[in-house]
């Protein structure tokens, strides 16, 4: 397997610019999860979906962010307008509740894209 | 820019050497831990994982100790690579009956092995 694709890897843009990242998960995995890094904020959960189905997004910053699952193998994680706040590596991960990616432990893991670097001017 | 003045943790080691991390986590309720390790460029990968009825674990090289009653978590490597360098996080969360909890992750602390 491939892994978690993400793209673009980086992606320079002004202030005001649309920006849509994209995410492929494990094929199989039923949870797909976008995070956000910054330094000041570590790793912030922005939303994650089961089944294609949006389950929380209580921390997507606010209505400038979007998310959408429209099938099982893609999803992608709007910004619009962007604003150099939201310069920050955006990962994708994803997980399954059935199959594969378990620890020993019988506890589901989170396997990670390399992440999506965004820079805002 | 939104990095000044602030630095991970870092701790400094000699290949070869053995390695302990910390991890003060936040939620006396949490019952399930994970250390994720990260290289440059690269995204979290998980490195092994613990439930609260635990106090060790040991993997590859590699053991974490809870420490339920201070809220504290520690990651051993023994004999340290320089591709151990990393960022490595601590995570936690409170699994559910049914469903699914998220992970809350910790700030990481950078680890960096001299040949």
């Amino acid at each position: 397997d491939a892994g978690v694709i993400q793209s673009p890897r980086h992606e320079v843009t002004e202030m005001g610019q649309e920006v849509t990242l994209r995410c492929k998960p494990i094929s199989g995995h039923d949870y797909l999860f976008w995070y956000r890094q910054t330094m000041m904020r570590g790793l912030e959960l922005l939303i994650y979906f089961n089944n294609n189905v949006p389950i929380d997004d209580s921390g997507m910053p606010e209505d400038r962010f979007s998310a959408k699952m429209p099938n099982a193998s893609f999803s992608t994680l709007k910004i619009q307008p962007s604003e150099p706040r939201d310069s920050a590596v955006y990962f994708c991960a994803s997980s399954s509740h059935t199959r594969g990616g378990r620890s020993s432990l019988g506890a589901n893991v989170l396997t990670f894209g390399a992440g999506s670097r965004l820079t805002v001017l | 820019g939104e990095n000044v003045g602030l630095h991970l943790p870092t701790l400094s080691v000699q290949e070869g050497d053995n390695s302990i991390i910390n991890c003060a986590y936040s939620n006396s309720a949490s019952d399930y831990f994970i250390w994720y390790k990260q290289e440059s460029g690269k995204g979290p990968q998980f490195i092994i994982d613990i439930r609260s009825n635990m106090d060790k674990r040991q993997g590859q090289r590699v053991t974490v100790l809870l420490n339920k009653t201070v809220k504290h978590l520690s990651l051993q490597i023994a004999a340290t690579q320089p591709g151990d360098s990393a960022v490595y996080f601590c995570a936690e969360t409170r699994r559910p009956l049914s469903g699914y909890s998220t992970l809350t992750f910790g700030k990481g602390t950078m680890l960096l092995v001299s040949p």
